[in-house]
């Protein structure tokens, strides 16, 4: 059974500061990673999305990848007030069509 | 990013009636789309596959007879709760994606489902 796991928080960062959210899969066969950013209330926005291990940066996130660890990041830097909301992150396993979601992760910025 | 939309965004109904929940990617032809149920404070749960001119492929423990899915178009695809119960109450979101092979998905706005 194909698990992503994230830890549910919340993760509470003051505003400027760095936050650093977490991800495992279970599915070796996993070839695309996405995040996700859910208001309450909202439905899901896709924030970014990362194929191959390293790095990858689109304005104020960052997101990596480790297949060998099966562990993928989102980094958030100059965190905002705005920026408080839950972060999904999904996995899609190829010949597959469909992501499979994390609980996600709460982040919180404080001003 | 591409555009679903999703109509209603909410709706409250008595018990007993059905509901129709419409999904329609704006901006390119969606083959697949995807239904989702989210609880509050849970995380989101796939319900079904709606595939256009076929029938949907449902998830594990979804009663196909209770959400109807039908995907007609290239553009569209609706789901009906039928016969909806207290238990039925809860955010519907569809998704589609214009890519299928990267995968990305882009979600419609929701429709939040209370049936009284």
């Amino acid at each position: 059974q194909k698990e992503v796991e994230q830890n549910s928080g919340p993760l509470s960062v003051p505003e400027g500061a760095i936050a650093s959210l977490n991800c495992t899969y279970s599915d070796r066969g996993s070839q695309s990673f996405f995040w996700y950013r859910q208001y309450s209330g909202k439905s899901p926005e896709l924030i970014m999305f990362i194929y191959s291990n390293g790095d990858k940066e689109d304005g104020r996130f960052t997101a990596q990848l480790n297949k060998a660890s099966q562990y993928v990041s989102l980094l958030i830097r100059d965190s905002q007030p705005s920026d408080s909301a839950t972060y999904l992150c999904a996995v899609k396993a190829a010949g597959y069509s469909t992501l499979t979601f994390g609980k996600g992760t709460m982040l919180l910025v404080s001003p | 990013g591409a555009v679903v939309s999703q109509h209603p965004s909410w709706v409250i109904c008595k018990s007993g009636t059905s509901v129709k929940i419409e999904c329609r990617s704006l901006d390119f032809q969606a083959t697949t789309m995807f239904w989702y149920r989210q609880f509050p404070k849970q995380s989101l749960m796939l319900m079904a596959t709606s595939n256009e001119g076929s029938k949907a492929t449902y998830e594990q423990g979804v009663e196909k007879d209770k959400f109807l899915i039908n995907h007609a178009s290239l553009t569209l695809s609706t789901l009906t709760v039928t016969s909806a119960h207290p238990e039925d109450s809860s955010f519907y979101i569809c998704s589609a994606s214009p890519a299928a092979n990267t995968g990305e998905l882009f979600f419609g706005e929701g429709s939040r489902l209370t049936v009284l």
